[in-house]
């Protein structure tokens, strides 16, 4: 079993309406939790993250993430997107005593039409 | 501060071929990451250094790949000889350590294996 799940692979928005992308992991035990953002040709970066604390993390580009501990849930919401948007986005997750390794959900390709 | 640099951007070859990718990581980063990306998959990681010492190559297929840090800074990730499979992405992150896990990510190396 994948041990990070995005189950949206493609998801089609308009402009100005509420995103929110699904990520379950199955490892149990301490998590850190990552969402990434990677542009057409462009480097993966850093959305946001939780390590500890209010399980609502917020982080750029107007973009947060709720953790759900008994649901295994870190899903990404945005209120209202945009065009520029349109990327591909990963759940990725460190397990406690892995070497600090990130393992990446197989991503979803978010497409905001104008 | 100057990002993870890697190279070539693209690299096409022939199956049978070797070829080598280069990565210079972030200055003082001691962790340095190559990761592996199949068109619609997330990263796969294929080997971790702390400083110029591997902490994890359990997911790199040695009967193919290797990858050395020399002196603890910047890398090479060696395809001999490539199949058709390996083509895809081949990212390289640094880290500094810290509590904050401040991954860095470079543009990657796109291979085709024809």
């Amino acid at each position: 079993a994948q041990s990070v799940s995005q189950h949206n692979h493609h998801v089609i928005l308009s402009e100005a309406a509420s995103l929110e992308l699904g990520c379950n992991y199955s490892y149990g035990g301490t998590v850190n939790l990552f969402w990434y953002v990677q542009y057409p040709g462009q480097h993966l970066q850093l959305l946001l993250k939780y390590f500890s604390g209010d399980p609502l993390v917020k982080g750029i580009k107007g973009f947060e993430a709720e953790f759900i501990k008994s649901k295994f849930s870190f899903n990404l919401r945005k209120p209202s997107v945009q065009w520029s948007d349109t990327a591909e986005y990963f759940c990725a997750v460190i397990r406690s005593g892995s070497a600090r390794q990130l393992t990446f959900g197989s991503g979803t390709q978010l497409t905001v039409l104008p | 501060e100057a990002g993870v640099a890697q190279s070539p951007r693209y690299k096409i070859i022939e199956k049978r071929q070797s070829v080598a990718f280069w990565c210079n990581p972030i200055s003082g980063h001691a962790t340095l990451y190559w990761y592996q990306q199949i068109l619609g998959q997330g990263p796969k990681l294929l080997i971790q250094f702390q400083n110029n010492g591997v902490v994890d190559d359990s997911q790199l297929p040695k009967d193919r790949f290797s990858a050395e840090r020399l002196k603890g800074v910047d890398s090479t990730l060696k395809i001999q000889p490539a199949k058709l499979e390996d083509s895809a992405v081949y990212l390289c992150a640094s880290s500094y350590g810290g509590s904050n896990y401040g991954y860095t990510f470079g543009s990657g190396t796109r291979l085709t294996v024809v």
